[in-house]
């Protein structure tokens, strides 16, 4: 089945600053990578997604890359604000009409 | 979001009882799901269902029962719980397999100790 690796595990940031988090897939065929943010003590919700058509996807302050030939999809976090501060979960779906795989998650602290 | 609701939100159970986590969603959505929250495993899916009396196992199925009898409805029973069931549990729902437009919708999540 598919396997999805996130790096990095944790990682604190200036307020200000970028934030990147990178993940990647082991199943060639998988064409769809959400993002999901969990804030601390709440329910994991969807951020931003991308297809395999596409290489990149903005959505104001967040952007997420996809390399299809390396297999690994990023999270890009730019202008990072406290509210920034949550854990990350990227996900794959493998082809076919199947379920997400998702990564061990990264815990991203911005610090004020 | 009123849309999921889980029950209870803590929950302490001794070793070897049976507990039942209930999960009920006012989406109409076909697809439920399951999932375990752990520290150093991110999310991993127990169970998930496709739609009433359809059921499949996710990564982690064991020690998990299942049912669907009803289409809003997807209770998970721990038949004869043990410690490394602790965890945090998380019920969600979706248009489809992999989320619909809004992703998967997920509830607020069952706290589980099992002592």
């Amino acid at each position: 089945g598919e396997n999805v690796e996130q790096h990095p595990s944790t990682l604190s940031v200036q307020e200000g600053d970028s934030a990147v988090i990178k993940c990647t897939y082991s199943d060639s065929a998988s064409n769809y990578f959400p993002w999901y943010k969990q804030e601390l003590g709440k329910r994991p919700q969807l951020i931003i997604d991308i297809r395999s058509n596409v290489g990149e996807k903005k959505d104001q302050r967040i952007a997420v890359t996809l390399n299809k030939t390396a297999k690994h999809f990023s999270l890009h976090i730019t202008e990072t604000q406290p509210e920034d501060s949550a854990v990350y979960f990227c996900a794959a779906r493998p082809s076919g009409y199947s379920t997400l795989t998702f990564g061990k998650g990264t815990m991203l602290l911005v610090s004020p | 979001d009123a849309g999921i609701t889980q029950s209870p939100r803590y929950k302490i159970t001794e070793t070897g009882r049976q507990v039942t986590l209930m999960c009920h969603q006012t989406w109409s959505h076909s697809y439920m799901f399951w999932y375990r929250q752990d520290l150093g495993h991110g999310l991993r899916l127990i169970y998930y269902s496709a739609a009433a009396d359809i059921t499949d196992k996710g990564e982690v199925p064991d020690g998990y029962v299942v049912s669907r009898s009803k289409t809003e409805n997807f209770p998970l029973t721990l038949e004869s719980a043990t410690r490394s069931q602790t965890s945090v549990y998380f019920c969600a729902s979706s248009e489809s397999p992999s989320g619909g437009p809004e992703g998967y919708t997920f509830g607020s999540g069952t706290r589980l100790t099992v002592v």
